[in-house]
């Protein structure tokens, strides 16, 4: 079966400017989780949908901001870019709402703001 | 803060040998810890888990080993082969939470050589 899309898979924004990534997860999966991924952090928990809710969050500002449709698709929109969001964002999917379930992950979108 | 800490950036070992990838954690609460295998350009793949009620897990060549009072993981690969060249990135949840927040290490590259 198809695994999990993200797109557009490269872009490049201005600061300032605002930005919408889009994850499509593998067909069944109804959690989709975000991390960003920057050289020297490692990847970093952004925030988890299931059942177009926002289940967890992590330690990012309020301009990162996500959502997911009826059909478990979800997107997430950081606002008024800055420099240091430049980085890899990776959409995760799972089957499960529960603790078991490891989760795949896309290919990811890679942010250049200049 | 830096909760789960990958000291190695970088790691070269022959083809046939063994590789050894360290990993240590800070938060006493996490209770399950895993591996995921990153190629460029792609997203991480999951690799291997341990729960905390387990010392050693085993599937094929990698072995994860888990020592709780040291706070300590490390994954064993025997032998190493080429297509192994990667960045390995260990990670952890707390079970009673979700597993889809992971907190990752900053990842080790690991380089086979012939």
């Amino acid at each position: 079966k198809a695994g999990v899309t993200q797109t557009p898979r490269y872009l490049i924004k201005t600061r300032g400017q605002q930005v919408t990534l889009s994850c499509s997860p593998i067909s069944g999966h109804r959690s989709v989780s975000w991390y960003q991924q920057t050289p020297g952090q490692g990847l970093q928990f952004l925030f988890e949908y299931f059942s177009e809710t926002q289940r967890n969050k992590g330690n990012f500002p309020g301009r990162f901001s996500g959502r997911q449709f009826s059909n478990s698709r979800s997107e997430m929109n950081v606002s008024t870019l800055e420099l240091g969001d430049s980085a890899l964002y990776l959409c995760a999917s799972r089957h499960g709402q529960g603790n078991t379930g490891e989760l795949f992950f896309g290919e990811g979108s890679r942010l250049t703001v200049l | 803060d830096q909760q789960v800490k990958q000291n190695s950036p970088s790691l070269s070992v022959q083809e046939g040998r063994i590789s050894i990838l360290n990993c240590d954690y800070t938060n006493s609460m996490f209770d399950y810890f895993l591996w995921y295998k990153k190629y460029p350009a792609e997203g991480p793949t999951f690799l291997i888990s341990i729960s905390s009620i387990k010392d050693k897990n085993e599937d094929g060549r990698f072995t994860v080993f888990l020592n709780k009072s040291a706070k300590h993981l490390s994954l064993h690969i025997v032998p190493s082969q080429p297509g192994d060249s990667a960045v390995y990135f260990c990670a952890a949840s707390i079970r009673t939470g979700t597993a889809s927040k992971l907190t990752f290490g900053t990842g080790t590259r690991l380089q086979v050589t012939l």
